[in-house]
């Protein structure tokens, strides 16, 4: 089946470790984006990429780090460098010419 | 800046009503604006899109309208059921030329058998 898959869905960190959430799409999706989640807050964007080996920081970007090196690949590291990092994380793609946004099932990671 | 707000942040209804779920949104140049349904811990499902060019958008109980010079779009729900309990986001996309969306903080729907 055809979709965006996030692992693991749910995940641990302690202070000072980073982790990297891991987003696989195999609807050929040009653009693919990350997205954070808190409660009572609508879904803000920390990376989004057009194509593979180009990314742009979304509105909050400090603390975490993405690649794109592959079209089927979008990983999301979160680094020691982001305070608050307890949250559920959601991966996006969108077809070229198309506007529907397709999500992952999410990813929920709690610092310890 | 574009704002995207929904009110009300919560909803509880009887099963069988029709309802209306509220998006408004601060700037009127938008290239198109989407509903999305999302169910605890999960992630978002698109419902339904609507273009600027357009009114309104139906997918069988659900139709979203649009009007732009108000900033305003809303979800019916038609003979709402318990499995329609969930929250609904929408999302605006402000041009064409840009991969960015805006979305608000849901309205988180409970429908009562």
């Amino acid at each position: 089946d055809g979709g965006i898959t996030q692992s693991p869905k749910y995940l641990f960190r302690k202070e000072g470790q980073n982790v990297t959430l891991s987003c696989e799409q195999n609807l050929n999706h040009d653009a693919m984006y990350w997205y954070r989640q808190d409660p009572g807050q609508g879904l803000r964007l920390i990376y989004y990429s057009q194509i593979v080996n180009d990314f742009q920081k979304g509105d909050i970007a400090e603390g975490y780090s993405v690649s794109r090196e592959k079209k089927e690949s979008f990983p999301l590291t979160v680094t020691s460098a982001q305070k608050n990092p307890t949250a559920f994380y959601l991966c996006a793609g969108q077809a070229s010419g198309a506007n529907v946004l397709t999500f992952g099932a999410g990813s929920r990671l709690t610092v310890l | 800046k574009q704002e995207v707000t929904q009110i009300p942040a919560a909803l509880s209804v009887p099963e069988g009503e029709n309802l209306v779920l509220n998006c408004s949104f601060t700037d009127s140049a938008i290239y198109n604006l989407q509903w999305f349904r999302q169910d605890p811990g999960k992630g978002l499902t698109s419902l339904l899109l609507i273009q600027s060019s357009q009114r309104e958008q139906t997918s069988g109980r659900l139709n979203a309208s649009l009007d732009k010079s108000s900033g305003r779009s809303t979800l019916y729900i038609a003979a709402s059921q318990p499995g329609d309990s969930a929250t609904y986001l929408c999302a605006v996309k402000t041009t064409s030329g840009t991969y960015k969306y805006i979305f608000g903080t849901g309205t988180r729907l409970k429908v009562l058998a």
